[in-house]
């Protein structure tokens, strides 16, 4: 299966602060990744679908102007998370391909 | 209505015993992929086992297998001769058609020694 990887794994940030989450396929030609965001004893929630070179696609719910999504070439997409709040804090993790192979997320805590 | 169900919010099983771990679905769609997934403590997803809807085996990977009875839409996870690190959460999806998955909510399954 495809190598994805995530950075940072960790994160603390300010609240009113941006992080940015890097998801890359370090063997794998992506044209479409996912990201997902996962609260503590719950499932995966999809937020988003970021296609390359294009607009990524929100699911309903989901503040686009606040979970900034680029996906600039094949191997990369990046998640913003702009002007942070406590609420923010989750488990994000990006998946690759139809096969859906995943990074090993990021923990984002919002102080 | 749900999509995916997964009825066990959690299971306690003895070391070296089998478990099974129940998955139901609902779709119209003829053609779909089912998935199950582990996610240990530390975070990751980590991909077990894939059944697309005309395969006409079940699938089997080591000592994962999928009990895919079609006609009942079920895709129950059998785990054979469980090891304490099979201990951890266990997700159902199914992707319909399109890219995206859909999740059930889990089961986390305890292995006693």
């Amino acid at each position: 299966g495809a190598v994805v990887s995530q950075h940072p794994s960790r994160v603390i940030c300010k609240s009113g602060t941006s992080v940015k989450i890097e998801c890359r396929s370090l063997d794998f030609q992506a044209t479409t990744m996912f990201w997902y965001r996962q609260f503590p004893k719950q499932s995966l929630m999809l937020m988003a679908t970021s296609n390359e070179g294009s607009k990524a696609t929100y699911e309903q719910g989901v503040e686009k102007d606040k979970f900034l999504i680029n996906h600039a070439s094949l191997t990369l997409s990046t998640l913003t998370v702009t002007s942070a709040h406590p609420e923010d804090s989750s488990f994000y993790i990006c998946s690759v391909g139809l096969e859906q192979y995943f990074g090993p997320g990021t923990r984002l805590t919002v102080t | 209505a749900q999509k995916i169900t997964q009825t066990q919010p959690g299971m306690f099983v003895q070391e070296k015993e089998a478990v099974t771990l129940d998955c139901t679905y609902d779709t119209s769609d003829p053609s779909y992929g089912l998935f199950w997934y582990k996610q240990p403590s530390s975070g990751e997803m980590i991909f077990l086992i894939y059944q697309g809807s005309y395969d006409q085996q079940n699938a089997t990977e080591g000592r994962y297998s999928l009990n895919f009875q079609k006609a009942r839409k079920s895709a129950n996870l059998v785990i054979s001769a469980s090891q304490l690190g099979d201990s951890a959460m266990y997700f159902c999806a199914m992707r319909e058609g399109n890219y995206q998955l859909i999740w059930g909510a889990g089961t986390k399954l305890i292995i006693k020694p």
